[in-house]
């Protein structure tokens, strides 16, 4: 079975200063890893994604992520966080190969202080 | 490119009643999620249907189902509500399936549920 933990459930950082919201992950087998965001009242929108090759991923609004296969890591990153980047973030998994479903974490929420 | 598109936005239903939502995919994409979101719970998983044929199913009581057209347009419904079943419902689409995974989701922006 795979599953995806996001350990903060509630990341503090002021406007400015780097961001990093962590997940880990557990599969049998290859993982397809993602990130997604969250707007109060709005539905989620894809950030970015590994599948293969690179291990640092860039994504949308600045933000990147680094697949750690030794430690089932996929930590979200940005080197200067804005208050507008102030949502709930997704870590999700998906088996490469295999027929199932994408997995989500149970969220973790970002609040950048100005 | 349109986006997903989900409705209705709102819905406030009685405890017993059935309901049906409605999802229209981004055109082109033809693999369909559904999720149930709540507080505590988190985003769990409902289905998953590609080209008509429902290709997973999360852990949900049988009141729970769902279907896609022939156009990738998907709906699902729920029989006898519960004041538990109130919920975001959200749907997701994507180019491809599990087998190929790769593909992210774009999510509509869900179906509010309240059951009194």
């Amino acid at each position: 079975a795979q599953s995806v933990a996001q350990p903060e459930d509630q990341v503090n950082v002021a406007e400015g200063n780097p961001l990093t919201v962590k997940c880990t992950y557990s599969v049998s087998g290859n993982p397809y890893l993602f990130w997604y965001v969250q707007y109060p009242n709005r539905g989620l929108q894809f950030l970015l994604k590994y599948i293969t090759g690179d291990n640092l991923v860039k994504g949308s609004y600045g933000f990147e992520a680094e697949f750690n296969k030794s430690q089932t890591s996929f930590h979200l990153k940005k080197p200067s966080a804005l208050v507008s980047d102030s949502a709930l973030y997704f870590c999700a998994v998906r088996v490469l190969g295999g027929n199932t479903p994408l997995v989500f974490g149970k969220g973790t929420r970002l609040s950048v202080i100005a | 490119k349109a986006g997903v598109t989900q409705t209705p936005r709102y819905l406030i239903k009685t405890r017993g009643q059935q309901v049906t939502l409605s999802c229209s995919p981004i055109s082109g994409h033809r693999s369909v999620s559904w999720y149930q979101q709540t507080p505590g719970q988190g985003l769990q998983f409902l289905f998953e249907y590609f080209s008509e044929t429902q290709r997973n199913k999360g852990n949900f009581p049988g009141r729970f189902s769902g279907r896609q057209f022939s156009n990738s347009r998907s709906e699902m419904n729920v029989s006898t509500l519960e004041l538990g079943d109130s919920a975001l419902y959200l749907c997701a689409s994507s180019l491809g399936s599990g087998g190929s995974g790769s593909y992210e989701q774009y999510f509509g922006p869900g179906t509010r549920l309240t059951v009194t």
